[in-house]
């Protein structure tokens, strides 16, 4: 069965520009959150999608957006990009319970 | 506000050896406590999780310890193997944001041969 998946796998941006991520859940599975996680830290919780509705978001500035697709896919997209942004950006899927799955992220780098 | 906190930063063990990985938390709403591993480049994989009306769990090399009263858990590696070296992660979520995990800042794991 295949897992998370995620792309693209690395991206190149500068600054001020726009960047959209995409990430394909587990089949079967309804939930997708979207974290970050900068280089020797934790990830970070951005947002959640549950059957297409935002169930959650993180501590995040409006330039993070999201949506839910009906085949339960996703995307994160990022505005007016700024250094700081460069970091893993990890999406994990779950039928509905605590149990989640990562995808193997997309890594962006702004310069 | 870091709400799960992890320590060590970092751990060298020899193989063979046993690494312990320490986590404490101070919201009691959390019900859900999973550790997850990741290999540089890659996702973090799930390892093994528990819930708070189990004090232990084990999943072959690997144990879960926890301790409500006192808001620690843990996680400990039985005989270490160099595959192992990883950085771990200890986390916890609640009922009512099931899809929001709250992470540790992460142990690094070295096994030597």
């Amino acid at each position: 069965d295949a897992g998370v998946t995620q792309s693209p796998t690395h991206l190149i941006k500068t600054r001020g520009q726009q960047v959209t991520l995409r990430c394909s859940p587990i089949s079967g599975h309804k939930s997708v959150s979207w974290y970050q996680q900068v280089l020797g830290q934790g990830p970070q919780f951005i947002f959640q999608y549950y059957e297409k509705e935002e169930r959650g978001r993180g501590n995040f500035p409006d330039r993070f957006s999201a949506r839910q697709f009906p085949n339960y896919s996703s995307e994160l997209n990022v505005n007016a990009l700024l250094l700081g942004d460069s970091a893993l950006y990890l999406c994990a899927s779950s039928s509905g319970g605590y149990t989640q799955y990562f995808g193997p992220g997309t890594r962006l780098t702004v310069l | 506000q870091q709400q799960v906190k992890q320590s060590p930063q970092s751990l060298i063990v020899q193989k063979g050896g046993i690494s312990i990985i320490n986590c404490a938390y101070e919201n009691t709403a959390f019900d859900y406590f999973p550790w997850y591993q990741q290999f540089p480049g890659k996702g973090p994989a799930l390892l093994i999780a528990i819930r708070p009306d189990v004090s232990e769990k084990k999943e072959g090399r690997f144990t879960i310890s926890f301790n409500k009263s006192a808001k620690q858990f843990s996680l400990h590696i039985m005989d270490s193997q160099p595959g192992d070296s990883a950085t771990y992660f200890c986390a916890a979520s609640k009922t009512d944001s099931w899809g929001k995990l709250q992470f540790g800042a992460g142990t690094q794991v070295v096994v030597t041969p």
